[in-house]
């Protein structure tokens, strides 16, 4: 499976935007990029995924690079309640079932 | 509401014994997973099931068993042949079990095994 490589953690100041970057340099051309978060104690929600353009939703935006090489995170503002770990995930068009791949995510710190 | 339903949140076992963890969603959902979490780690899938009365091995799946003779119930029992058991357990649930299917996953229960 194609791997993901996210900086151990990141710390942003409240109410500032984030970029949670992702590296994925073995993606292949099936290969949807996920993202989750995963508040302390609790399961991992779903935030948001993309193919090759650039996406957003209530809860962020992702950007793709055009290589697809590599994507980013954007939560416009950030809140308290964003402090979460954040997986960047492959999931693979070929794959028949539901299967996430999980590595360490990237810990993601909010100041007041 | 609609959601997954995870019980029990915590529990506590003796070494050698057999224990179920509840799964229950009202989604409605085809697809369901269970997933195991170390400290510090990622998820790891133990389980999934596309289907009623089918389910096939995630990447851990040695020490567990699962049953799924409802749609909406994915029991996982974690054996006394789990070398390791303690861990956070998770139970996700999907409309499909394709690519873009986005997972729903519950609270979670904690095992400790004393």
């Amino acid at each position: 499976d194609a791997k993901t490589t996210q900086p151990n953690s990141m710390e942003s100041n409240e109410e500032e935007p984030v970029h949670l970057p992702c590296n994925h340099s073995t993606i292949s051309g099936t290969d949807y990029i996920h993202w989750y978060r995963q508040l302390p104690s609790q399961g991992p929600e779903y935030v948001i995924h993309g193919l090759t353009s650039n996406v957003n939703n209530r809860m962020a935006s992702l950007a793709i690079a055009e290589d697809r090489k590599s994507s980013t995170l954007i939560l416009h503002r950030a809140t308290l309640r964003d402090a979460a770990v954040y997986y960047c995930i492959l999931r693979d068009r070929e794959s028949s079932y539901g299967k996430l791949t999980f590595g360490q995510g990237t810990i993601l710190t909010v100041h007041p | 509401d609609g959601g997954i339903t995870q019980s029990p949140k915590y529990l506590f076992r003796k070494e050698g014994q057999n224990v179920t963890l509840s799964c229950e969603q009202n989604l409605n959902h085809d697809a369901m997973y269970w997933y195991r979490q170390d400290p510090g780690q990622g998820l790891r899938l133990i389980y999934y099931s596309q289907i009623v009365n089918d389910f096939q091995k995630g990447d851990i799946a040695e020490g567990y068993s699962v049953s799924r003779e409802k749609k909406e119930s994915f029991p996982l029992t974690v054996t006394s042949a789990q070398k390791n058991p303690t861990a956070f357990y998770l139970c996700a649930s999907s409309k499909t079990s394709g690519v873009t299917g986005e997972l729903f996953f519950g609270e979670g229960s904690r095992l400790t095994v004393l």
